[in-house]
């Protein structure tokens, strides 16, 4: 079984500081992880994934993910946000190649103020 | 670019009506699934075909069905629309092998059932 939470539903930061968006999961086998951003009325976009190769993964728009097996986490990061940046953010994670067993977060919405 | 298109972004029905979504990609991707997008529930599986004219069942597919009478197409069925079918509805792809669980997706198809 597998499951992923998102630790916080809504995320408020200014423009120029630091983005942490938090996601913590459940795995019986070695898990891949990714994160997707969808912007208002948009589909989901894949930020970045990670597949058991480097512990850190960069991803576009400069975000920058971790995954930390001993805390089971796979947070996401930024060092400035923009205000582009403004949308709702989905941690993934998959135990199988096949897509039918992605299992999907509730989702983090980030709001970015000046 | 490639694309995943749902022909109708905003559709509002009546109780009992029968609703069709539509979906082409042109990515020539084997892969194509329905999600429903709930606020604070993620995004839920209805249905995903591997195939042409082959479907499988996800985890919510009461209610709906499903058509692929060619690769590029994949077409969500509402036999008899309820109100608690009011959602957005995301159409994705994938290819097979190691990118199979990374999903392009539509810009989503917001269902209204009065």
């Amino acid at each position: 079984a597998q499951s992923v939470t998102q630790l916080d539903s809504h995320v408020s930061v200014s423009e120029g500081t630091p983005v942490l968006l938090r996601c913590n999961y459940s795995s019986s086998y070695s898990p891949s992880l990714f994160w997707y951003v969808q912007h208002p009325n948009k589909g989901l976009q894949l930020l970045l994934k990670y597949t058991s190769a480097a512990t850190l993964v960069k991803g576009i728009n400069g975000f920058e993910a971790e995954f930390k097996k001993s805390e089971t986490s796979f947070h996401l990061t930024k060092p400035s946000a923009h205000m582009s940046d403004a949308a709702e953010y989905f941690c993934v994670v998959s135990t199988t190649g096949t897509a039918s067993k992605l299992t999907f977060g509730t989702g983090t919405r980030l709001q970015v103020t000046l | 670019d490639v694309k995943v298109t749902q022909s109708s972004r905003y559709l509002v029905k009546r109780t009992g009506e029968k609703v069709f979504l539509e979906c082409v990609q042109d990515m020539d991707h084997e892969n194509m699934f329905w999600y429903r997008q709930d606020p604070g529930l993620g995004l839920r599986l209805i249905y995903f075909s591997y195939d042409v004219k082959m479907k499988e069942k996800g985890d919510i597919p009461e209610g709906y069905s499903v058509s692929r009478e060619k690769k590029e197409r994949f077409s969500l069925i509402l036999e008899s629309a309820s109100t608690n079918q009011t959602s957005m509805y995301l159409c994705a792809s994938s290819q097979t092998g190691s990118g199979a669980n990374v999903l392009t997706f539509g810009a989503g198809s917001r269902l209204t059932v009065l």
